[in-house]
């Protein structure tokens, strides 16, 4: 069974200073992995993925990720916060075998970015 | 381009009560998924349509159904409300490898937020 976790319910962060959300993943074989973004009242919005080559992938709203394959992890970052950046970020994984793959969401990350 | 379009945006349902909540994408993708969200329990797959003519369950299927009308379409109806199924429940899409756009990732529509008394 895959999985994702997200160790952190909130993450506070003064504007200006670099962010990062943790994700950690279990699934079998490599890895499709996600960030998605949620503001308050909205669906969730697409930032990024890693599907395969360069670890390191840059998405949205200078938003990066890295993919760690021997720690199974994806952490979300970017360089500089802003308030605007406050919302619920999810983390998602799915296997890469063939049809349809199960996709996995984290319970959230609350980012908080103090003026 | 709208994207993924849901409604009602807000409902609001007695117990026992029957309703329909309708998705539409206007991005040639093939698959479409309903969710909910629930505060604490990130989001739980309940049906999900990998094409045209197909519908499988999610992960919390009981007490609802689906249908894919077309390419663009797919419904999710609640035969008999019950508080349980007071949450957020969101449509998405996706296409296929070599599509291009929404080949892996997932477009989400806004959301309907449903209130069961």
């Amino acid at each position: 069974a895959q999985s994702v976790a997200q160790p952190e319910d909130q993450v506070n962060v003064a504007e200006g200073n670099p962010l990062t959300v943790k994700c950690t993943y279990s699934v079998s074989g490599n890895p499709y992995l996600f960030w998605y973004v949620q503001y308050p009242n909205r669906g969730l919005q697409f930032l990024l993925k890693y599907i395969t080559g360069d670890n390191l992938v840059k998405g949205s709203y200078g938003f990066e990720a890295e993919f760690n394959k021997s720690q199974t992890s994806f952490h979300l970052k970017k360089p500089s916060a802003l308030v605007s950046d406050s919302a619920l970020y999810f983390c998602a994984v799915r296997a890469p075998l063939g049809g349809y793959q199960k996709v996995t969401f984290g319970i959230g990350t609350k980012l908080q970015v103090i003026p | 381009n709208a994207g993924v379009t849901q409604t009602p945006k807000f409902q609001v349902l007695k117990t026992g009560q029957s309703m329909t909540l309708q998705c539409a994408q206007d991005m040639n993708h093939n698959s479409m998924y309903w969710y909910r969200q629930d505060p604490g329990m990130g989001l739980r797959l309940i049906y999900y349509s990998a094409s045209e003519g197909t519908t499988d369950k999610g992960e919390v299927p009981n007490g609802y159904n689906v249908s894919r009308l077309n390419k663009r379409e797919f419904s999710l109806r609640l035969e008999s409300a019950a508080p349980s199924q007071t949450s957020v429940y969101f449509c998405a899409s996706s296409g296929q490898p070599g599509q291009g756009f929404g080949a892996y990732e997932q477009y989400f529509g806004p959301g309907t937020r449903l209130t069961v008394t």
